[in-house]
């Protein structure tokens, strides 16, 4: 079974561009999840989607955006670009909203930005 | 206070040793405690789950100590494989989040 699915794996961008980072969740799974990790750092909570809406939102500003779709997949949006977006993006998936066991984390976006 | 705290790294140990990482978290509230490992410039991935009275699997122990909001890893006969980064994460009240710590490096010599 194919696992969590991220796209593009890596992209250069330069400051104030806008990006989007699409997620396809491992089948069967409803919850989606957003971490921004940046080098050195632990991953840090961005966003969760359960169910097409926006259930948990980490301390990042309005720029970041996300979304959900029917079919559960999801994007990740950054608008007016800064130096310091530069990191990995992860995003993960899990069954439900409340995470009883693991979540699983697709290989992540790495996003530079000049 | 950092939500999670860890242990600043990295750990170098050869081949056979021992070695035992720790971890804070600041919330008394959290109810759910993992160990996740992360390879270089992989995603993170479940070691183990942490539970109040302490688990094993294999090589890997972990425990917890809700009083002191203390989380630990022991590892043990260290393997070459066992060289990455391993975070202590911790559930944010809602169970709708991981909270990450920093991470400890482990570099594992022949």
């Amino acid at each position: 079974d194919a696992g969590v699915t991220q796209s593009p794996t890596h992209l250069i961008k330069t400051r104030g561009q806008h990006v989007t980072l699409r997620c396809s969740p491992i089948s069967g799974h409803k919850s989606v999840s957003w971490y921004q990790q940046v080098l050195g750092q632990g991953p840090q909570f961005i966003f969760q989607y359960y169910e097409k809406e926006e259930r948990g939102r980490g301390n990042f500003p309005d720029r970041f955006s996300a979304r959900q779709f029917p079919n559960y997949s999801s994007e990740l949006n950054v608008n007016a670009l800064l130096l310091g977006d530069s990191a990995l993006y992860l995003c993960a998936s899990s069954l439900d909203r409340v995470y009883t066991g693991e979540l699983f984390f697709g290989e992540g976006s790495r996003l530079t930005v000049l | 206070r950092k939500e999670v705290e860890q242990d600043p790294g990295p750990f170098n140990v050869p081949e056979g040793a021992t070695v035992a990482f720790n971890c804070t978290y600041s919330n008394s509230a959290s109810q759910s405690f993992f160990w996740y490992r992360q390879d270089c410039r992989k995603e993170p991935k479940l070691l183990m789950s942490v539970y109040s009275s302490g688990n094993e699997d294999g090589r890997f122990t972990a425990q917890l100590n809700r009083a002191s909001q203390y989380i630990s890893l022991l590892i043990r006969d260290s393997k070459l494989s066992d060289s990455a980064t391993y975070l202590c994460v911790v559930h944010n009240q809602a169970g709708t989040a991981l909270i990450f710590g920093k991470g400890t490096t482990l570099s594992v010599s022949s």
